[in-house]
């Protein structure tokens, strides 16, 4: 199983809406990532979870909230996000940190209203 | 400054045609070299990871080199089919921390 999992696929949400983005793996990568990626760009890391733990953040407005339940799982916490953040928001999995071929979901495509 | 630079910006080409990406780095020191495959909307998909010793990989009709002395690399594709349209970025990691460096892709578009 080479895949990442991602869900939604799509979200629309107000501003003062609470939601999350889900991410799931099951090829024993110890690394994953949350990127956004806006139209016509290519993705900016914003997380790096490495052994579970929070290893990078991209000075990411604190409006999102990243968390890693246990090693397959990666969550992407939104609360009052603004027009702005609508983008698509791409898991990554690797080996280890900087290791190994990064394999991408999806994404989950997300609008602000 | 580490960064990563592509060209063209965008490509058209015929259905059956090759063509050549281009991708020049200043990323040092250096760890790999990636080229990703997206389609609009979609993740990117890895085509080919190359590191110092590597001047030439390939995956099917596509095929990287890599020029670690005037730190270039391209990806040639063959005989393109319609399949190819999307955009191709090349990525650079550093060695020191890991850090990917993105360029910002390439736009191709395959015409019958």
């Amino acid at each position: 199983d080479t895949e990442v999992t991602q869900t939604p696929k799509h979200l629309v949400m107000g501003m003062t809406n609470k939601k999350s983005l889900k991410c799931e793996q099951h090829m024993g990568h110890r690394a994953m990532y949350w990127y956004k990626q806006k139209a016509k760009k290519p993705p900016e890391l914003m997380f790096v979870y490495s052994y579970e733990k929070l290893s990078i953040n991209e000075s990411v407005p604190s409006r999102f909230s990243p968390e890693c339940p246990n090693s397959s799982l990666l969550n992407l916490h939104l609360h009052a996000l603004q027009p702005e953040d609508s983008a698509l928001y791409l898991c990554a999995s690797s080996q280890g940190q900087g290791r190994g071929e990064l394999f991408f979901g999806e994404g989950s495509r997300l609008t602000v209203l | 400054k580490n960064q990563v630079e592509q060209s063209p910006q965008s490509l058209i080409i015929l259905e059956g045609k090759n063509c050549t990406l281009q991708c020049n780095y200043t990323v040092s020191p250096f760890s790999n070299l990636r080229w990703y495959k997206q389609d609009t909307g979609r993740g990117p998909v890895s085509l080919t990871i190359m590191t110092f010793s590597e001047n030439t990989k390939s995956n099917g009709r596509y095929t990287a080199t890599l020029d670690a002395d005037t730190k270039q690399s391209s990806l040639h594709i063959t005989a393109s089919q319609l399949s190819d349209s999307a955009s191709y970025i090349c990525v650079v990691s550093a060695k020191s921390n890991y850090q990917l460096i993105w360029g910002a892709g390439t736009k191709l578009i395959i015409k019958p």
